[in-house]
C-alpha cells in the first residue's frame, strides 16, 4: 500500500483483556514507532524498531505493554490486562525511504477499555 | 532535545496568513525545525523541516532566526481545510529517532 495502515481502526474491550494492534509500515522502510496520543495531547512515543529489534523501548509504560517485528516488517503492539487509563489512539509511523528519515504516521487504533 | 513551547490555540479566516511561533531556546547546534499538521481521527503529517534562514515548499514557509531560538510557521492564504493541530518539534539532524511531541497549536479558520 501506498501508506502506514493499522488494524483496526477500532478496539473497544473489557477491563483485564489482551489485545493486539496490528501496523503494516510502508513497503520498504526499516523503521517503525508506536506512539500512544491521549485526548488532547500529542503523541507520546512509546517503542522503537530498527529491522526486528526493538532499538528504544524507553516509553513503554510498564511492563504489561510489548511489541514485536518478526520479520523486519509488520509490528503488532500486545497490552495485558488492560485497564481504563490504556483508553488512547495508538499510533504507528515508518522512516527510512531513500534519502529520508522523516516518520509518516498511520490513521492510528482507538482503543477504549471499559 | 529541546523543549518547544507554541500557543495553545489560534483563529484565523479564511484567505488570510497564518504565522505560527514557536520556541526552543535551548536547541542544540546540530538539531533541526520540524513541524507535523494533525487532522481529527489521523496520524500527524510531516509539513516542513529547517535548519536555518527561510526554508519554503508547496504547503509553508520556515522562518528560523540567526540565533535559531525561535521559529515560525507560516500558511498563506489559508483555507477552512487547513483547521487542525500543528506541532513544533526539535529533531536530531541524523537517523531514525523518537519524536517528542508537545500539545501543539489547535488552529480554527473560519469563513
Amino acid at each position: 500500500g501506498a501508506g502506514v495502515s493499522q488494524t483496526p481502526s477500532n478496539k473497544v474491550t473489557e477491563k483485564g483483556k489482551y489485545v493486539e494492534l496490528r501496523c503494516d509500515p510502508i513497503s520498504g522502510h526499516t523503521a517503525l514507532y508506536w506512539y500512544r496520543q491521549s485526548l488532547g495531547q500529542g503523541p507520546e512515543f512509546l517503542i522503537y524498531f530498527q529491522g526486528t529489534g526493538a532499538a528504544d523501548d524507553s516509553g513503554l509504560p510498564n511492563d504489561r505493554f510489548f511489541a514485536v517485528r518478526p520479520e523486519g516488517s509488520v509490528s503488532t503492539l500486545k497490552i495485558q490486562r488492560t485497564e481504563r487509563g490504556d483508553s488512547a489512539v495508538y499510533l504507528c509511523a515508518s522512516s527510512g525511504g531513500p534519502g529520508t528519515d522523516t516518520q509518516y504516521f498511520g490513521p492510528g487504533t482507538r482503543l477504549t477499555v471499559l | 532535545l529541546a523543549k518547544t513551547t507554541q500557543p495553545i490555540s489560534m483563529d484565523s479566516y479564511e484567505g488570510q496568513e497564518v504565522n505560527i511561533t514557536c520556541s526552543h531556546n535551548n536547541i542544540a547546534t546540530n538539531d533541526y525545525i520540524t513541524w507535523y499538521q494533525q487532522f481529527p481521527s489521523q496520524g500527524p503529517r510531516f509539513i516542513i523541516q529547517g535548519y536555518k534562514t527561510k526554508v519554503t515548499n508547496e504547503v509553508a514557509s520556515l522562518f528560523i532566526p540567526a540565533d535559531r531560538k525561535s521559529s515560525t510557521l507560516s500558511l498563506p492564504r489559508v483555507s477552512l481545510s487547513d483547521t487542525a493541530v500543528y506541532y513544533c518539534l526539535v529533531v536530531m539532524n541524523t537517523g531514525f529517532q523518537k519524536l517528542v511531541f508537545g500539545t501543539g497549536t489547535r488552529l480554527l479558520v473560519s469563513p
